[in-house]
């Protein structure tokens, strides 16, 4: 079946770096994505990374997937406070058009 | 470049009723879907329209519809309005149009729906 989870809350201090788990059920899982939202706003894509790669890097953001045990992570370094979000993790299904499948997001909170 | 624009941002209905939420998506995407946000179940996908017709249907009842428009915009409606409508309904745009390859979604701000 499709289900993806992520933990509710992280509480980081400026400087140091975040790390956002997810986990996903369904092995036919294509693309795994990373979407923030901020207070009254809708979702920002962050990056996404296809499921036959185990790291994607982007500036502050690396992303690293572990297809064996259905294990996505976004690792923020040097975070800052403007990062304070909800981060989402999704996945899309092939032959699945525009249907993706969130996560219940992850509340980032970051202390100066 | 103007984004997905969603109207109107807020609304409220009583129970009952109808709504009709309206989605103008990035110019030259062809595809738009939707997605209701509520805290307690998250984000769930409603369906999605490419070229005015539905080609993916979430779990939702018969009281959710929408349509797609030959210039791409789309619009949702509800019918018999529930408390438990109330909610985020998010539409998101993209230039996907063959089923394969990554399907970046371009959202809207929103529409809060508050039914009373």
């Amino acid at each position: 079946g499709e289900d993806v989870e992520q933990s509710l809350f992280l509480s980081v201090r400026e400087g140091d770096s975040s790390v956002i788990n997810c986990t996903y059920t369904d092995s036919s899982s294509t693309y795994l994505y990373w979407y923030k939202q901020e207070p009254g706003a809708g979702l920002q894509l962050l990056t996404y990374i296809f499921s036959n790669m185990d790291m994607k890097q982007d500036q502050r953001l690396t992303v690293l997937l572990n297809k064996k045990d259905k294990h996505l992570s976004l690792r923020i370094a040097d975070t800052q406070t403007g990062d304070s979000a909800i981060y989402f993790c999704a996945e899309s299904i092939d032959n699945q058009g525009g249907k993706l499948i969130f996560g219940q997001g992850t509340e980032l909170s970051v202390k100066p | 470049k103007a984004g997905v624009t969603q109207t109107p941002r807020y609304l409220i209905k009583t129970r009952g009723q109808q709504v009709t939420l309206s989605c103008s998506p990035i110019s030259g995407h062809r595809s738009v879907s939707w997605y209701q946000q509520t805290p307690g179940q998250g984000l769930q996908f409603l369906f999605e329209y490419f070229s005015e017709t539905q080609r993916n249907k979430g779990n939702f009842p018969g009281r959710f519809s929408g349509r797609q428009f030959s210039n791409s915009r789309s619009e949702m409606n509800v019918s018999t309005l529930e408390l438990g409508d109330s909610a985020l309904y998010l539409c998101a745009s993209s230039l996907k149009g063959a089923s394969s390859g990554a399907n970046v979604l371009t959202f809207g701000a929103g529409s809060r729906l508050t039914v009373l």
